[in-house]
């Protein structure tokens, strides 16, 4: 039973639009989400988090929305650039920002077409 | 600020023979480690993850184990790979109430 769906394993947007990344979750427990950005052959960096708390989160050209009633997240990115181009992968916690149990997605491949 | 070592960065190993990967992390004390391995369409999935020297707790049955014998050190061995152990492994480290942070992983080819 996959508690954190990342339904579009891929995703191709124009450079300098907006993508957005979408996220579902099943555990109404989870308090704490956050995205993670991967490229090839590297490990994932944390890119921004939200806490159950609010439902929106900003960082420069990323933002992050939860939506709680609909057990949905969103990232998105804007304006969109090449090097963006990577696997995202969502993330939730049951424990707030500390906790060791994250529970990963599957991943979107972002690609931005220059 | 946290670092990771993760070691190597590529592996091709025979079925049959052993595994010991190696994780080492500067920059922080007792944090909480992790070994994590994405396969292919799989997304990450959470293999061993311990929260401090010798407590090691496993998240899924393998054929996989895991130790941390020192405060800043955690590895991942096998006795006898199979082919269903190829993937990307990945070590990560979460200091007291702040994101894990990631190595740059192992490409492991069971052949």
């Amino acid at each position: 039973d996959q508690q954190v769906k990342q339904n579009s394993p891929s995703l191709s947007v124009q450079e300098g639009r907006i993508s957005i990344l979408n996220c579902d979750y099943t555990n109404s427990m989870f308090d704490y989400f956050l995205w993670y950005k991967k490229y090839p052959a590297e490990g994932p960096t944390f890119l921004i988090s939200i806490s159950s708390i609010k439902d929106k989160n900003e960082d420069g050209r990323f933002t992050v929305f939860l939506n709680k009633s609909a057990k949905h997240l969103s990232l998105h990115i804007v304006p969109s650039q090449p090097g963006d181009s990577a696997v995202y992968f969502c993330a939730a916690s049951a424990d707030g920002a500390g906790s060791y149990q994250l529970t990963f997605g599957k991943g979107t491949k972002l690609s931005v077409i220059p | 600020s946290q670092t990771i070592h993760q070691w190597p960065a590529t592996l091709v190993q025979p079925v049959g023979s052993p595994l010991s990967l190696e994780c080492t992390v500067e920059g922080t004390s007792n944090p909480n480690l992790y070994w994590y391995r994405q396969a292919a369409g799989r997304g990450l999935q959470l293999l061993f993850y311990s929260v401090g020297i010798g407590q090691i707790s496993s998240e899924v049955p393998q054929n996989l184990s895991a130790s941390r014998p020192q405060d800043r050190q955690f590895i991942l061995s096998s006795k006898k790979l199979l082919l269903s152990d190829s993937g990307f492994y990945l070590c990560a480290c979460q200091a007291m109430n702040t994101e894990a942070f990631f190595g740059q992983g192992t490409r492991l080819t069971v052949v």
